[in-house]
């Protein structure tokens, strides 16, 4: 995961407040992926985006955006954080020819208080 | 709903031992079944593929086999070694290039 950065490694923060994660990538891939992972649920896909300002809806997308407006970067927001939404957040990339394939990001973890 | 159901939650297998990871899946659009593994503070890193047309694909010491009647595939890994305690995830990837994730197994090789 050399090429996939995210910042922050670390968060607390209150609820109620905005918190705004931030992916780089620097392999030029096509499309980006925000996942949250908890015990017990694996990997859920939060957002995804297949192109500059293209983004669509995952599985879990309730409470949480996306932008993307250059190809390296990708911005996870929590509008108005929960304690739900307490998690370890990853990026990951991929190519787009074989869309199993995507790369991660060392990861987000976010406590909300 | 969780589309991909994975078990065990855990596993602990002895050193040279076969661990085995099971995983059932119900939309039968899925093109690609991959499985990824994540060692503690990492992100998951792709493990192994198999496409639903082929029943057994072996990378090494790891094996998937794929069972498409039963909507069933696994993961074997052959004389598991200590290094390999990780926890592993298996996926089903569909056309909308999205990978949807089973619940994980936490596998432990003891020395």
């Amino acid at each position: 995961d050399a090429g996939i950065t995210q910042s922050p490694r670390h968060k607390v923060t209150e609820t109620g407040t905005p918190v705004t994660l931030r992916c780089h990538q620097t392999e030029n891939h096509r499309y980006m992926y925000w996942y949250r992972q908890d015990p017990g649920h694996g990997l859920r896909l939060i957002h995804y985006s297949y192109g500059v300002k293209d983004t669509d809806k995952g599985e879990v997308s309730d409470g949480y955006s996306v932008s993307r407006s250059k190809t390296e970067d990708f911005l996870l927001t929590l509008e108005s954080a929960t304690s739900s939404q307490t998690s370890v957040y990853f990026c990951a990339t991929g190519q787009g020819r074989a869309t199993y394939e995507q790369y991660f990001g060392p990861g987000t973890r976010l406590t909300v208080t | 709903q969780q589309q991909v159901k994975q078990s065990p939650q855990s596993l602990i297998v002895q050193k040279g031992g076969i661990s085995i990871i099971n995983c059932a899946y119900e939309n039968t659009a899925f093109d690609y079944f991959p499985w990824y593994q994540q060692f503690p503070g990492k992100g998951p890193a792709l493990l192994i593929a198999i496409r639903p047309d082929v029943s057994e694909k072996k990378e090494g010491r790891f094996t998937i086999s794929f069972n498409k009647s039963a909507k069933q595939f696994s993961l074997h890994i052959m004389d598991s070694q200590p290094g390999d305690s990780a926890t592993y995830f298996c996926a089903a990837n569909n056309a909308g290039n999205m990978l949807t994730f089973g619940g994980g197994t936490r596998l432990m090789v003891k020395p």
